[in-house]
């Protein structure tokens, strides 16, 4: 069974505090997903990461995909009360009757005070 | 990205009764998965409901708890059956990425309070 680790499970942080959130496996990924949630709402796809050492960017936050493709990070610049939420780092299982289901994190929750 | 409803909502059931939550998708896809979760918490998938076959739960689910529908390609049904307050939990559907089930998008969420 392929695991993911999500860490920290909390945050909280004053606005315009940069942070980081991780996401490590032992097991090899073909692509990483990162979700943010807000209350009463479905998870919201931010990024798929695919390449080993793949960094995307998408406005104030960066997602690296390790080399190794076992681990990623998103990293938020200058925190906003917008950004608070809770953050999901998901991979794709391997195949056979596994295909199509997705591993997730435990997920991290952030609150970014003003 | 799919556009995805689900209903209801929300809703406060009696215990022993049963609910059943649409997830319709505003386009075709092959593979629609049904998850549970607790505020603030993870997902657990249920099972997934592919079009044309018998859904497959997961380790935990069976289906006469958790019988699902999938009718045709826009549209499943959850029935979460004989409920207890331990059901009580965000029901989830979402539906494979046009690039394949690897992504995938997430309706908004049933919320279930079984008292």
């Amino acid at each position: 069974t392929q695991l993911l680790e999500q860490s920290p499970q909390f945050l909280s942080i004053q606005e315009g505090e940069n942070l980081t959130v991780y996401c490590n496996s032992s097991s090899v990924f073909s692509s990483l997903q990162w979700y943010r949630q807000e209350p009463g709402e479905g998870p919201v796809l931010l990024v798929t990461v695919v390449t080993g050492g793949e960094v995307k960017k998408l406005k104030r936050l960066t997602f690296q995909f390790g080399d190794a493709r076992k681990d990623s990070s998103l990293h938020i610049t200058a925190a906003q009360p917008g950004d608070t939420g809770l953050y999901l780092c998901a991979g794709p299982n391997a195949g056979g009757t596994s295909y199509g289901k997705l591993t997730f994190g435990q997920g991290t929750i952030l609150t970014v005070h003003p | 990205s799919a556009v995805i409803s689900q209903k209801p909502s929300r809703d406060i059931c009696q215990r022993g009764t049963s609910l059943t939550i649409q997830c319709q998708v505003d386009s075709q896809v092959t593979m629609m998965f049904w998850y549970r979760q607790q505020p603030g918490q993870s997902l657990t998938l249920i099972a997934t409901a592919n079009q044309g076959s018998e859904a497959t739960y997961e380790s935990g689910f069976v289906i006469d708890k958790f019988p699902i529908s999938r009718p045709n390609l826009t549209f499943s049904t959850l029935t979460v059956s004989n409920m207890s307050p331990e059901d009580s939990s965000i029901y989830l559907c979402s539906v494979e990425g046009r690039q394949g089930p690897e992504t995938q998008y997430f309706g908004p969420g049933t919320r279930l309070l079984v008292l």
